[in-house]
Parts: C-alpha cells; structure tokens; sequence
C-alpha cells in the first residue's frame, strides 16, 4: 500500500494564479483532511470529508475549496492565489471519525506563492 | 474553543539525556489524545495515542506518555534521548461530541527537539 500520496511536491506560483492538489489514499478510509503548516503555528485544518462526495469547512478555509467525487480522492483548490498562502499542506485520512481514530498523513506539498 | 498548548518551543538536549515534553488541553469533557512526530523532511507519523484505560500509554521508540485527567495534561517522556530522535514533535486532541468535530484533532504548535551528539 502506498497509504497517502499527494502530487504536487513542490510549486511555485504567482499571485492570482490557481492550482489544484491532489491527495490519493489506497486505505479505504472515510475520512479525509487537508491541513497547512506554517512555522511556529502547528498544523491548522482546512477543510475536511466525512465520505464520498461531502465536504465541511475547517478551522482556516477561506481562500480555499474542495472537492471529494472519489472516496479515494481529496482535491484542494487555490482559485486565486495569494502569498499568505505560502505554506506547506499535508493531506491526511483516517478509517472515521469516531474521535480514536490514527490519522495517516501523506508527504506534504510545498507551496510558494510570490 | 479547544486549545492545545505546548510549553516548551525550542528543546535541545545531549544524548543520553531524559526527555519530557509538556502539552495541556483546554476541554474538559472526554478527549482522545496522539502525539505525533515530525522528523525533518517527512511527514507527521503517530508516536503514541490515548483512548481509555492506562493513562501510561508506551508508544514507539522507547516514548511514553502519560494522561493525568485533572491536569489537562498530556506530557511526553523519553528516558534517555538519541541524535535520531530530533525532530518536530506535535500533541493533538480530539475532544469527542464537542460542536460535531467528527474526529477532527486539534494540534499544538509543536515542539522542535534538537538533540545534541
């Protein structure tokens, strides 16, 4: 099992640009979660997916939407691109979201933003 | 708003040193607690988790931590540290039925653990 996978690695874009990421799972699982890091912030959710086809809005969402038409499938969206969201996003899923659940994190995309 | 806090920003320690890393949460009905850890260049891999029982939880690589409810506290320890051992090092909480969280971790803001050869 690859377990979670995200594409890209890395990214540079300008202001007002858009891009999508991609996070794959081959766990099964149900749930899925987009995160940022930034530097002394910890980890900060995005958005998140309870199953195939829904979506709900985490802690920092603006700027950003999100699509799951696959369960295996969690994309993030930059419409319009902005420096502030120079960041590092890692994608995560977990089997639910019974609150015990491990979350399994992919490698992370490193996005600049100039 | 649940809140996890983590005390100590920066940790530099020698090798063979003890290590306890504090974190403290803000809710106080029933929680889920991970630590997570962050070597540099991956990804987050979980160390150790708490659901219910022994509050002494053992995880991975010689850690441990331990859930003391009426401190909010869930602090992790490592009795003698090696250089492979630094790394960014997360607590997160999953307070259950708080506002619909449906399984959502909140994270502390991390810890860096720079250990010394």
């Amino acid at each position: 099992n690859a377990g979670v996978t995200q594409t890209p690695k890395f990214r540079v874009l300008k202001t007002g640009q858009s891009m999508t990421l991609l996070c794959a799972q081959d766990m099964n699982h149900e749930y899925m979660y987009w995160y940022r890091q930034d530097p002394g912030m910890g980890l900060r959710l995005i958005h998140y997916s309870v199953g195939e086809g829904t979506t709900a809005k985490g802690e920092v969402p603006d700027g950003y939407n999100v699509s799951r038409l696959k369960k295996q499938n969690f994309l993030l969206g930059l419409e319009s691109a902005a420096p502030s969201q120079t960041s590092v996003y890692f994608c995560a899923s977990s089997p639910g979201g019974a609150g015990g659940e491990t979350q399994y994190f992919g490698p992370g995309t490193r996005l600049l933003v100039l | 708003a649940q809140s996890v806090s983590q005390h100590n920003h920066h940790v530099i320690l020698s090798e063979a040193a003890s290590l306890e890393l504090g974190c403290n949460y803000s809710y106080g009905g029933t929680v889920n607690l991970f630590w997570y850890v962050q070597y540099p260049g991956q990804h987050l891999q979980l160390l150790l988790k708490y659901f219910s029982g022994d509050p002494l939880v053992k995880g991975i690589k010689g850690f441990e931590a331990e859930f003391i409810k009426s401190k909010f506290s869930f602090n992790l320890r490592k009795p003698s540290v090696q250089w492979s051992d630094t790394a960014e090092y997360f607590c997160a909480v999953n307070a259950q039925n708080y506002g619909g969280s449906q399984g959502n971790l909140i994270f502390g803001k991390g810890t860096k653990l720079s250990v010394k050869p």
